[in-house]
């Protein structure tokens, strides 16, 4: 069973609508939940990250972890053509100055958002 | 502020050769990590440095991949010899202090081919 499971999509939606993005994980250790955006022929960029459970709104964007069900959403309100681009979500058991910080991706997800 | 910087951006080896890749990190940040994306994988951690010392390199697949960071600046990542299962892309990344809130930046990573 692979650590991080995410549907690689691709996903395909018109302009406005409303996006939303899973990753489920097997790991109880993981305590930081992030989501990175990667362009094409880029790096990931980091959009957002939780630490244990709950919800965390940053414009457009919110993220959710329930750690009970170990899965973890991103939605995406009034999905624009610029968020098309390849979606990761990323884990961690130990936050960033710890002395073994190493992140956990999913496959990432495809977006295309349609004008 | 210039980002992350890694060259080359694409590289074509036969197998049985060597390759080097090198990062330049964000100025003044003393986290380097390298993580690689073989193709339709996830991207997966190698190493970790804190300034010219090895944090972790748990992540490492064998005694072929060798990474250094001279006077803990810039990292090379060298493959030898190259063998056709080391195709991926090679991302490094940087960051600085122990909060999220620093930002924790990657390259455009290093496309490698090995044929």
């Amino acid at each position: 069973q692979k650590e991080v499971e995410q549907d690689p999509g691709p996903l395909s939606v018109p302009e406005g609508a409303i996006v939303s993005l899973n990753c489920t994980y097997s790991n109880s250790a993981f305590q930081y939940f992030m989501w990175y955006r990667q362009y094409s022929r880029k790096g990931p960029e980091l959009l957002m990250y939780t630490y244990s459970s709950g919800n965390k709104e940053d414009g457009r964007f919110t993220a959710q972890v329930d750690k009970s069900s170990k899965y973890i959403s991103l939605f995406i309100r009034d999905s624009q053509p610029s968020d098309s681009a390849t979606y990761l979500c990323a884990m961690s058991e130990f936050g960033p100055g710890a002395g073994s910080y190493q992140l956990t991706f999913g496959k990432g997800t495809k977006l295309s958002v349609i004008p | 502020e210039a980002g992350v910087t890694q060259f080359p951006s694409h590289s074509v080896i036969e197998k049985g050769q060597t390759v080097t890749l090198r990062c330049d990190p964000i100025s003044g940040h003393d986290n380097l990590y390298w993580y690689r994306r073989v193709m339709g994988k996830e991207i997966k951690f190698l190493l970790h440095f804190v300034k010219e010392s090895k944090q972790d390199e748990s992540g490492m697949p064998n005694n072929r991949f060798l990474a250094e960071r001279t006077g803990g600046t810039y990292s090379t990542l060298k493959v030898q010899p190259a063998e056709l299962e080391d195709s991926g892309v090679y991302f490094c990344a940087s960051s600085q202090g122990s909060s999220f809130d620093y930002g924790y930046t990657f390259g455009s990573g290093t496309r490698l081919t090995v044929v």
